[in-house]
C-alpha cells in the first residue's frame, strides 16, 4: 500500500515564524499535493507538483511556497506564519487510481 | 469549470438506519472521475471508491453502495444499516480526465453522525 507520511500531527507556531510542513510518499508517484481543510470550506488546493522541481499554484497559494527537491518529498513552507493560516494541512500523492492522503498536520498559529 | 456540491452539511441517523449522502457535480469534460472519501475523527482521508464517466453501473461493497447517474450529474452514496463506526465526514470529489492526477475538486463534505 502507498504510504504518505506527514512529519507532524500537531504543530503550534508563533506569528511571523517560518514553518515547514514535510510530506513523504513511498511509491514513486509523480504528482503530489498540499491542501488545507477548514470547517465549511472543505479541502482547498494550495500547491501541487507533478515532478521534481516542478510546482503549480492551486486555488489559494498566497502566503505559501513549496519545495520538491526529491520525488518522494514535497514540502510546504509558510514564509511568515499568520493566525489565518491556522488549519488542518493535508498532503496527498496521486496514482492513476486516485489520491492517497497523509494523516494531516493540525497547525495552530498563535 | 469543475465543481462538486454536497448539499447536506450534517446528517444524524440512529444506528441501523439507511442513509444516503448526495453529491452533484459539474464538468465540461466527457471523461472524468468521481470519488468518495471518508474522514473519520482521526483525520486521515480514506479512499472508498473511484468511478469513471463511462461506467454508470451501480456498485455495492458490503453495506456501501453508489448510484451514478450522468443524466442528473449525481454520484450518491448509500450506507445500509448504518453503524456508529460510520460516523465521519464524507467527501465527494471530481477529477477531469485531461487533468487527471493534477487536480481534484472536493465537495465541502457531509458530516454523518450515527447515534447508538
Amino acid at each position: 500500500d502507498v504510504k504518505v507520511t506527514q512529519s507532524s500531527r500537531y504543530l503550534v507556531k508563533r506569528t511571523g515564524e517560518k514553518v515547514f510542513l514535510e510530506c513523504v510518499q513511498d511509491m514513486d508517484h509523480e504528482n503530489m499535493f498540499w491542501y488545507r481543510q477548514d470547517p465549511g470550506l472543505g479541502l482547498r488546493l494550495i500547491y501541487f507538483s507533478y515532478d521534481v522541481k516542478m510546482k503549480e499554484k492551486g486555488d489559494i497559494p498566497e502566503g505559501y511556497s513549496v519545495s520538491r527537491e526529491k520525488k518522494e518529498r514535497f514540502s510546504l513552507i509558510l514564509e511568515s506564519a499568520s493566525t489565518n493560516q491556522t488549519s488542518m494541512y493535508l498532503c496527498a500523492s496521486a496514482s492513476n487510481y486516485g489520491y492517497t492522503f497523509g494523516s494531516g498536520t493540525r497547525l495552530t498559529v498563535v | 469549470a469543475q465543481k462538486v456540491t454536497q448539499a447536506q452539511t450534517e446528517i444524524s441517523v440512529v444506528e441501523k438506519e439507511d442513509v444516503t449522502l448526495d453529491c452533484v457535480y459539474e464538468t465540461r469534460d466527457t471523461t472524468y472521475y468521481l470519488f468518495w472519501y471518508k474522514q473519520p475523527p482521526s483525520g486521515e482521508l480514506v479512499f472508498l471508491i473511484r468511478r469513471n464517466s463511462f461506467d454508470e453501473q451501480n456498485e455495492i461493497s458490503g453495506r456501501y453502495s453508489w448510484n451514478f447517474q450522468k443524466s442528473t450529474s449525481s454520484f450518491n452514496f448509500t450506507i445500509t444499516a448504518s453503524q456508529v463506526v460510520d460516523s465521519a465526514v464524507y467527501f465527494c470529489a471530481l477529477s477531469e480526465g485531461r487533468n487527471y492526477g493534477q487536480n481534484f475538486v472536493f465537495g465541502p463534505g457531509t458530516r454523518l453522525s450515527v447515534l447508538p
